[in-house]
């Protein structure tokens, strides 16, 4: 596998439900982030991570909680979830570098919550 | 608060013409610039990055920035139909951030 992966591609589930969304990075980057994209509106930044810490956590609902185990891999857990809460979640990986890094994206999950 | 702003469009240009695409910024210390390229559904993806004041081409594209203006620009020239999508312009406010404006919606009319 090359580039960024995510699974699942698509996920449906209620609002009671427990889930976690899976990235995976083959590129050597030591940064990852998560991002919300709900339909028709722009990137929204969740958190970011920096050599598995976590550096940014953009004020997002303790519902989403975010695990990073290592610099290749992110996983986003998600429970009692809003139907406000469907979107495209993305994730992206960098090389942290002076001056900033290209982001790499992976291919998205599609989130709907009945 | 930084900010990456974007016209939303949508840019109507027909097949063959020159697209332009622009973008300023507000943090004055961003080193690294980025354009992406987004379809609809799709995830964003690289089209170019620049760092220094001026140009910088990559076949159709050409990328362009001014540091003193806080302004970068993207020029797609001989525009295809399938340049139709929205361009992601995202400047770096830290080593391991950056910050994408809301996107310009490119629309190419065959």
């Amino acid at each position: 596998e090359t580039g960024v992966t995510q699974t699942p591609r698509h996920l449906v589930m209620g609002m009671t439900n427990k889930k976690s969304l899976k990235c995976e990075q083959h590129l050597g980057h030591n940064a990852m982030y998560w991002y919300k994209q709900s339909a028709k509106k722009p990137l929204e930044l969740m958190f970011v991570y920096n050599f598995k810490e976590q550096t940014e956590n953009n004020s997002v609902p303790s519902r989403f909680s975010p695990e990073c185990p290592n610099s290749s891999h992110l996983f986003l857990h998600l429970h009692t979830l809003q139907p406000e809460d469907s979107a495209l979640y993305l994730c992206a990986s960098s090389q942290v570098v002076s001056g900033g890094g290209t982001q790499y994206f992976g291919p998205g999950t599609r989130l709907l919550v009945l | 608060q930084k900010e990456v702003e974007q016209n939303s469009g949508p840019l109507s240009v027909p097949e063959g013409a020159i697209a332009s695409l622009n973008c300023t910024y507000s943090d004055r210390v961003s080193q690294s610039f980025f354009w992406y390229r987004q379809y609809s559904g799709k995830s964003p993806e690289l089209i170019m990055s620049i760092y220094s004041n001026g140009d910088k081409e990559d076949g159709r594209f050409t990328a362009q920035l001014n540091k003193a203006s806080q302004y970068v620009s993207l020029l797609i020239r001989d525009s295809q139909p399938s340049d139709s999508a929205t361009y992601l312009c995202a400047a770096a406010v830290r080593d391991d951030k950056i910050i994408f404006g809301k996107g310009t919606r490119l629309h190419i009319l065959p």
